[in-house]
């Protein structure tokens, strides 16, 4: 079975550019996730989708972040314009809608997409 | 704010060696989860404890919870080069309903020396 995956795997780009990221979940797993590290901070929850509804979006900074997730499979997060401090790691999770036994809520993770905004 | 403190933030020993890190969070939880990342890979879950548990094995892993000081333990026994890696640990805070984020630690950086 194919993990989550995540493109581009790094980026630089100029301030003030647009960037698009995306993220291909488990299949099948209707919980998406998308979360952000900035160098020398913890780990934070952008937001979370089921399906192609966004569940929990409290995290975004602001409203130069979107997050899509047309038919509920892939998800892309564009950020324009892009400021120096979106610069970071970009992480997706994914996790099956209902909890079998084991899982418990447990989150897999893609690699993460490595943003630097020059 | 942030919501999960890790210590220490660095750990060096040697192979063989027990290694402990130690997590705090702020808020009642539902769950706690402890993560390992590799240089330039993603995050893989390692275990997780409720919050009516006390204690959880899995393999060299013992992940310890007190509610009551709201913080954890995770112990990584006859440590191996191979676990060399950051850990985080994630609390998923309690409410009601789908609300599934999670709330992430500093991360505590492991060497395991050879």
């Amino acid at each position: 079975e194919a993990g989550v995956t995540q493109f581009p795997s790094h980026s630089v780009i100029e301030k003030g550019q647009t960037v698009t990221l995306r993220c291909d979940p488990i299949s099948g797993h209707d919980n998406l996730y998308w979360y952000r590290r900035v160098m020398g901070k913890e780990i934070k929850f952008l937001l979370h989708f089921v399906k192609e509804s966004k569940q929990d979006e409290s995290g975004m900074p602001n409203n130069r972040f979107l997050a899509e997730r047309t038919g509920g499979t892939y998800s892309t997060l564009k950020v324009q314009p892009a400021e120096l401090e979106d610069s970071g790691v970009y992480f997706c999770a994914s996790s099956p809608r209902r909890i079998t036994s084991g899982s418990l809520y447990e989150q897999y993770f893609g690699p993460g997409t490595r943003l630097t905004v020059t | 704010s942030q919501q999960g403190e890790e210590d220490p933030q660095a750990l060096s020993i040697q192979e063989g060696e027990n290694a402990t890190m130690n997590c705090s969070y702020k808020t009642s939880i539902n769950n706690l989860q402890w993560y390992r990342q590799n240089s330039g890979r993603g995050l893989v879950h390692l275990i997780l404890i409720r919050s009516n548990e006390r204690e959880k094995h899995s393999g060299r892993l013992r992940v310890t919870l007190d509610t009551s000081k709201k913080s954890s333990s995770l112990l990584i026994t006859a440590s191996r080069a191979a676990d060399t890696a950051s850990y985080f640990c994630a609390s998923r805070p309690f409410s009601a309903g789908n609300n599934r984020k999670l709330i992430w630690g500093l991360g505590t950086s492991l060497a395991v020396n050879p």
